[in-house]
């Protein structure tokens, strides 16, 4: 069974700082992994979606890569700001139907 | 629609009481998911449809859980005889329907069962 872990499960760094999480999973045959945002209360933002025959994906200040080898994948996010304070969710598919595996998510706050 | 819709957003009930939570995805999205987030955790998979279509429903966690798309579009999830431990947030997602699409979620219906 495919196992998603996220670490740290909390993060906390000063505005300007560069924001590294890490996902892993344990089965490489995924056929896409998706980054989210989830603020409190509400549902789960996109942020990055990466196809199995990608390395990387990037949109503004953010960049994810993937390496299925290994099972892993990582989300910088650059010169973070107060408004990137949220819980980042990273999830697999592995199924031919797209049901995702999720990770429990890593809490980040930046500080001002 | 815009994006992917959910009502009610909040709904509390006593424990015994049925409730439904009403999923309406993107229109002309072939895909349906429904997920369960306890608090502090990842959303974990509960069903999905394929147009009407109910072709998994391995993650629903005992047979007081119903789900249905009866016209391929609105999803409906209903949950019966509700116990405290269903407290959790329900997410619906839809996507076009290949495993590598992207999949848009709604904002969640809260559930808090007294």
């Amino acid at each position: 069974k495919q196992e998603v872990t996220q670490i740290p499960a909390a993060l906390s760094v000063p505005e300007g700082e560069n924001l590294v999480l890490n996902c892993s999973f344990t089965d490489s045959a995924i056929y896409n992994l998706q980054w989210f945002r989830q603020d409190p209360g509400k549902g789960l933002t996109s942020l990055l979606l990466i196809q199995s025959s990608q390395r990387e994906q990037t949109s503004g200040r953010l960049n994810a890569s993937l390496d299925k080898s290994s099972g892993r994948s990582t989300l910088y996010i650059a010169a973070s700001q107060p408004g990137d304070s949220a819980t980042y969710l990273c999830a697999v598919v592995t199924d031919s139907w797209g049901k995702f595996q999720f990770g429990a998510g890593t809490q980040v706050v930046v500080t001002p | 629609g815009a994006g992917v819709s959910q009502s009610p957003r909040y709904k509390v009930a006593k424990r015994g009481q049925d409730v439904a939570l009403r999923c309406d995805p993107i229109s002309g999205h072939v895909s349906l998911f429904w997920y369960q987030q306890a608090l502090g955790q990842g959303p974990e998979f509960l069903t999905y449809f394929q147009n009407e279509a109910q072709l998994d429903k391995s993650g629903l966690p005992s047979d007081r859980f119903f789900a249905e798309r009866p016209e391929g579009s609105v999803s409906t999830l209903k949950i019966q005889r509700t116990q405290q431990e269903d407290s959790a947030v329900y997410l619906c997602a839809s996507s076009r329907g290949l495993a590598g699409d992207e999949q848009f979620f709604g904002p969640g219906t809260r559930l808090t069962v007294l």
